[in-house]
């Protein structure tokens, strides 16, 4: 039971490069989701899944796309890479949007210079 | 919306205790969440509050006060291990965490 998982762990790329980070949770939760952390600060959300078909938009979507792909797994496309977008992110998942834990992957840093 | 506000820093000694308060704003209340995350690491589930009170799971607690849209986070016996950041927040749909308090344990 490997709970969350998120690839690649660390990333650099070069503004303007697109990539996609890789999430996938094997508890079978039904909701997802996908946040950024800057230094020093919380986390803000992206996007989320409520349930498998379904996705929208969370506090920060720009410059942003995702893909729940299938129960399993939650995918994060950044079209063209700005240097704004150099965070830590996270993908976490939840039984339901009703439960009370969030259980979170190792997270991926990424550098865009 | 929904919003959470909680200070950004708290200092103490080991063995002490220590609150984390945690004021909010929301239209659907379905329950308060606290996590902690260690520096590098990933938040981890800390204690949950969906009713007026308190939650006790070790030397961790929350307190829920629904009428005053206030809640905190109480470490007893603080070690040093508990230097961390402490987040609360909103699980519910549109999932929202505040800005987290730094929490700094010395000896």
């Amino acid at each position: 039971n490997a709970g969350v998982t998120q690839t690649p762990k660390f990333q650099v790329l070069k503004t303007g490069q697109s990539m996609t980070l890789q999430c996938a949770q094997d508890m079978n939760h039904n909701s997802m989701y996908w946040y950024r952390q800057d230094p020093g600060m919380g986390l803000r959300l992206i996007y989320y899944s409520a349930s498998e078909g379904t996705t929208d938009k969370g506090e920060v979507p720009n410059g942003y796309n995702v893909s729940r792909l299938n129960k399993r797994e939650f995918s994060l496309r950044l079209e063209s890479a700005a240097p704004s977008q150099t965070s830590v992110y996270f993908c976490a998942s939840i039984l339901d949007p009703t439960s009370y834990e969030q259980y979170f992957g190792p997270g991926t840093r990424l550098t865009v210079t | 919306g929904q919003s959470l506000e909680q200070p950004s820093e708290v200092t103490a000694v080991e063995g002490a205790i220590v609150q984390i308060n945690c004021t909010y704003q929301t239209s659907g209340f379905y329950g308060l969440s606290w996590y902690q995350q260690h520096d590098g690491g990933a938040p981890t589930f800390l204690s949950y509050n969906a009713l007026d009170g308190l939650e006790e799971t070790g030397r961790f607690s929350s307190f829920l006060s629904r009428s005053d849209s206030y809640g905190y986070l109480l470490l007893q016996e603080l070690q040093m291990k508990d230097s961390a950041s402490y987040f609360c927040a909103f699980n519910a749909g549109k999932s929202t965490f505040g800005d987290g308090t730094t929490l700094t344990v010395k000896p």
